[in-house]
């Protein structure tokens, strides 16, 4: 089985900041790998798919890059509602549809 | 709009058995493959089980394997989860998930059902 990585664990930013998540895959995924938010007592959200596609409805402050086995989420100017927890997952060798520990994203 | 809606999840103690339903509207039921994905107490996602939109193929995590059961009626725009001999470690949040082929990935979610194993 795929095996996800991402790191940090945890971040503190305050609103306006530029902030990176990485995700590492155990094998290469090419571009099988999708981009979730979730916030507390809600359902995850798809925010990129195909390591660099934007959902609709998700701003554009939301980037995603990587291939192979290393992939960045990127969120250019913090805003108060993307507080959240954020999770990797690939969809490259399937079952099981394997997903990032996550990392929580704070407010500082 | 596209929605799923969760229900069935409540405290079962352990050994006995529940079944999860998961009612879809807004789309085309009958051609997306279906995913339960579960998220224990402080814990991150974990997927469960999936089944072909036409039900040929299911698959599942393996600490699930010979106890739980996926299945859907697409005449009624449904899916489940038959969950036999639950142990402590199943309980969690569960979501059903539609998998579109497309962008590969979860793109509708329901809102989760709650299921507590407990003696």
């Amino acid at each position: 089985d795929i095996q996800m990585t991402q790191s940090p664990s945890s971040l503190s930013a305050s609103v306006g900041d530029r902030v990176t998540i990485t995700c590492r895959a155990s094998q290469k995924i090419n571009n099988y790998l999708n981009w979730y938010q979730q916030k507390p007592g809600k359902a995850p959200k798809l925010l990129i798919y195909a390591a660099s596609s934007l959902q609709s409805g998700v701003p554009s402050r939301f980037s995603g890059s990587g291939s192979g086995t290393d992939f960045t989420l990127i969120i250019s100017s913090l805003q108060p509602e993307d507080f959240a927890t954020y999770y990797c997952q690939q969809s490259y060798s399937i079952p099981p549809y394997t997903f990032g520990l996550g990392t929580k994203l704070e407010i500082k | 709009q596209v929605q799923l809606v969760e229900s069935g999840g409540g405290v079962a103690q352990p050994g006995r058995s529940l079944r999860l339903s998961c009612a879809a509207s807004g789309y085309t039921f009958r051609s997306y493959d279906m995913h339960w994905v579960r998220q224990a107490p402080g814990k991150g996602l974990e997927w469960v089980a999936k089944i072909w939109f036409d039900e040929r193929q299911k698959d599942y995590v393996d600490s699930v394997k010979g106890r739980f059961t996926i299945s859907r009626d697409n005449s009624k725009n449904t899916l489940f989860l038959q969950m036999n001999s639950l142990r402590a470690d199943d309980t969690a949040v569960y979501y059903c998930a539609r998998y579109n082929p497309g962008p590969h990935a979860f793109d509708i979610w329901g809102q989760g059902t709650m299921v507590t194993v407990s003696s």
